[in-house]
């Protein structure tokens, strides 16, 4: 079954630098891949997605780009802002179901 | 208007107890999904359904019992709760079939067994 690694787990940035998130996945074919961003208390909300037949989607200050030849795909967020600050998931779908990365809890200090 | 609803919010009961959660979507969608979310945050699917029909079951022990009466509504129920039931239970739906599209969340269960 599909596998979508997560790095890193914990990221720790000054406000108004970038960020990078990175995933990996398994199953080839996976076709959709949406991020999530988990406000402390709050419930999971998609912020962007890519689906396979594209490699680079931005959307603001959020970019995601996907490899599919190397099965892996990053969050780009720019000019981070202390409300970025909360845990962001990847996930990866075939169709049949959505798999969830294993977070990254990213602080962002004013 | 919430799109996707559960209740309760909280949940506290005793070992071996058993107990229900409902989640309610009023988006029009045909597949709803449950998550467990542990301590550590991970985020592991248990169920999917397809217009009241199970798609996906993950291995859950057979004391979680999913209850589709509609499309709109996914209840759970647990039987002879244990410790390690402890989670962040949340329900979920999409618009289509199968997984190729966001997944609007509920608010969370946050379910504690003492």
């Amino acid at each position: 079954g599909e596998n979508v690694e997560q790095h890193p787990s914990t990221l720790s940035v000054q406000e108004g630098d970038s960020a990078v998130i990175k995933c990996t996945y398994s199953d080839s074919a996976s076709n959709y891949f949406p991020w999530y961003k988990q406000e402390l208390g709050k419930r999971p909300q998609l912020i962007i997605d890519i689906r396979s037949n594209v490699g680079e989607k931005k959307d603001q200050r959020i970019a995601v780009t996907l490899n599919k030849t190397a099965k892996h795909f990053s969050l780009h967020i720019t000019e981070t802002q202390p409300e970025d600050s909360a845990v962001y998931f990847c996930a990866a779908s075939n169709g049949d179901k959505l798999i969830f990365g294993t977070g990254t809890r990213l602080q962002v200090f004013p | 208007d919430t799109a996707v609803s559960q209740t309760p919010k909280y949940l506290v009961t005793q070992m071996g107890n058993d107990k229900s959660i409902k989640c309610e979507q009023n988006l029009g969608h045909d597949t709803m999904y449950w998550y467990k979310q542990d301590s550590k945050k991970f985020l592991k699917i248990m169920f999917s359904y397809n217009n009241k029909e199970l798609i996906i079951n993950e291995t859950v022990p057979n004391r979680f019992s999913p209850k589709s009466p509609d499309k709109a509504h996914l209840n759970l129920h647990i039987n002879s709760l244990e410790l390690g039931d402890s989670a962040v239970y949340f329900c979920a739906s999409s618009g289509a079939t199968g997984a190729n599209t966001e997944a609007f969340f509920g608010q969370g269960t946050r379910l504690t067994v003492v």
